[in-house]
């Protein structure tokens, strides 16, 4: 099984609707990420989490709002979508109790697309 | 500001040729430098990880990469391509202390041909 999963993989919505992306991971990992990928700009960090109680905006939050409901558990929403939203948007995670180099581990992504 | 450049947004190679994927930073510090790789549907995987040391690294799938603090580089190569290399990939820095935020560059798509 994946280490780091996110559901849905597609969705397709409407401008004004809201909509969340789920993240679980089973690596025990303390600290995760949003990111959303646009072509031609690589990744750009959304939100990150160092734990449960500790939330952090990243270059990018304006239109996102996150919740980190357990140490696995990480979603990000978008409380009413508009069409440059339209990206593919992938959680990570990693752990620099094991590892100084914090490198990350990511889900498969989650293509969304907002008409 | 830091930041990362891929100047070659895709390469094709032929199979069994090298590979030279360039990647330029921006950082003051010493820097935390990282290659992934995104195959077609795929998340990101880490291909090999610098932070100190011998500036010639290995990684995974027969990669390697060379940091050149004078010039600001981290290229990526590979001796022999082949045609499941075929992806993308992504440089980055890892900032802050234990690098706890990581930046990317806007990756480098690359075709492997018969």
């Amino acid at each position: 099984d994946a280490d780091v999963t996110q559901t849905p993989r597609n969705r397709i919505t409407k401008t004004g609707k809201r909509i969340m992306l789920e993240c679980s991971q089973t690596k025990g990992h303390d600290r995760m990420y949003w990111y959303r990928q646009d072509p031609g700009l690589g990744l750009r960090l959304i939100y990150y989490s160092f734990d449960v109680k500790d939330i952090n905006k990243g270059e990018i939050s304006d239109g996102y709002s996150v919740s980190r409901q357990a140490q696995a558990k990480f979603s990000l929403s978008l409380e009413s979508a508009i069409p440059n939203q339209t990206a593919l948007y992938f959680c990570a995670t990693s752990d620099p109790g094991t590892s100084v180099y914090n490198e990350q581990f990511f889900g498969p992504g989650t293509r969304l697309t907002v008409l | 500001a830091q930041s990362v450049t891929q100047p070659d947004i895709h390469i094709t190679v032929s199979e069994g040729a090298s590979l030279e994927l360039r990647c330029n930073y921006s950082y003051g510090a010493t820097p935390y430098l990282f290659w992934y790789v995104q195959s077609p549907g795929q998340g990101l995987q880490l291909l090999l990880k610098y932070f100190s040391g011998d500036t010639l690294v290995q990684g995974i799938k027969g990669f390697e990469a060379e940091f050149k603090r004078s010039q600001s580089s981290f290229n990526l190569r590979k001796p022999s391509v082949h045609w499941s290399d075929a992806a993308e990939y992504f440089c980055a820095v890892g900032e802050g202390t234990g690098g706890f935020k990581t930046i990317f560059g806007a990756g480098t798509r690359l075709f492997v041909k018969a």
